[in-house]
């Protein structure tokens, strides 16, 4: 499976978008695009997934790049809430696990 | 949120006693999973099942065992705890092997002294 690279940290003020990059520069035709975050002491939670298209849903949208080397998680209203290590992984359908790496601190401030 | 509860939330043990966690879900998903999360290694998979007793190791299965007699239930013991193996242990669910939709539970603390 591809791997990802994401910034360590990022902030955002509440109410406005938060914008989470990802680069998968070694992601091949079948794999997806998958988003997890972890809120302190919880498991993580399932946000989104895609192969080429962008996807939205009640969580986020997310955005790929037509080469697929890169993404981006939106969170179109950030909340405090929202504050939580978010985890971009590539993953195909060949039945490997998927593989969380260190994931980006997003701290969304008042 | 999805039916898994892990048990016990927290538990101190000393070296080389044995412990066993437990993962009970009420959502009848055949894929089921333990991870362990450690500072800066993120969540690794330990061992996860495809069905009742079938099972198979992941990249950090050392000094681990599991058993999945019941859909329902899915066992982590460590025979012989060490120091090594404090961490927090999160059991995960998903419906088939391709989804990756996995939902988690909220973790056990376990803290071998």
């Amino acid at each position: 499976d591809a791997k990802t690279t994401q910034p360590t940290s990022m902030d955002c003020a509440e109410g406005r978008a938060a914008n989470l990059p990802c680069n998968h520069s070694t992601i091949s035709g079948n794999e997806y695009v998958y988003w997890y975050r972890q809120i302190h002491s919880q498991g993580p939670q399932y946000i989104i997934h895609g192969l080429k298209n962008n996807e939205t849903n009640e969580m986020a949208s997310l955005i790929i790049t037509e080469d697929r080397k890169s993404s981006t998680l939106i969170l179109p209203h950030a909340t405090l809430r929202d504050t939580a290590v978010y985890y971009c992984i590539v993953r195909g359908t060949s039945g490997s696990r998927l593989t969380f790496g260190e994931g980006t601190q997003l701290t969304v401030n008042p | 949120d999805a039916g898994i509860t892990q048990s016990p939330r927290h538990k101190v043990t000393e070296t080389g006693t044995p412990v066993t966690l437990r993962c009970h879900q009420t959502e009848n998903h055949r894929y089921m999973y333990w991870y362990r999360q450690d500072p800066g290694h993120g969540l690794r998979l330990i061992h996860y099942s495809y069905g009742v007793k079938d099972t198979d190791k992941g990249e950090v299965s050392d000094g681990y065992s599991v058993s999945r007699s019941k859909t329902e239930d899915f066992l982590l013991t460590l025979e012989s705890a060490t120091s090594s193996q404090t961490s927090v242990y999160f059991c995960a669910i998903s419906e088939s092997r391709t989804d990756e939709k996995l939902f988690f539970g909220s973790g056990t603390q376990l803290s071998v002294l």
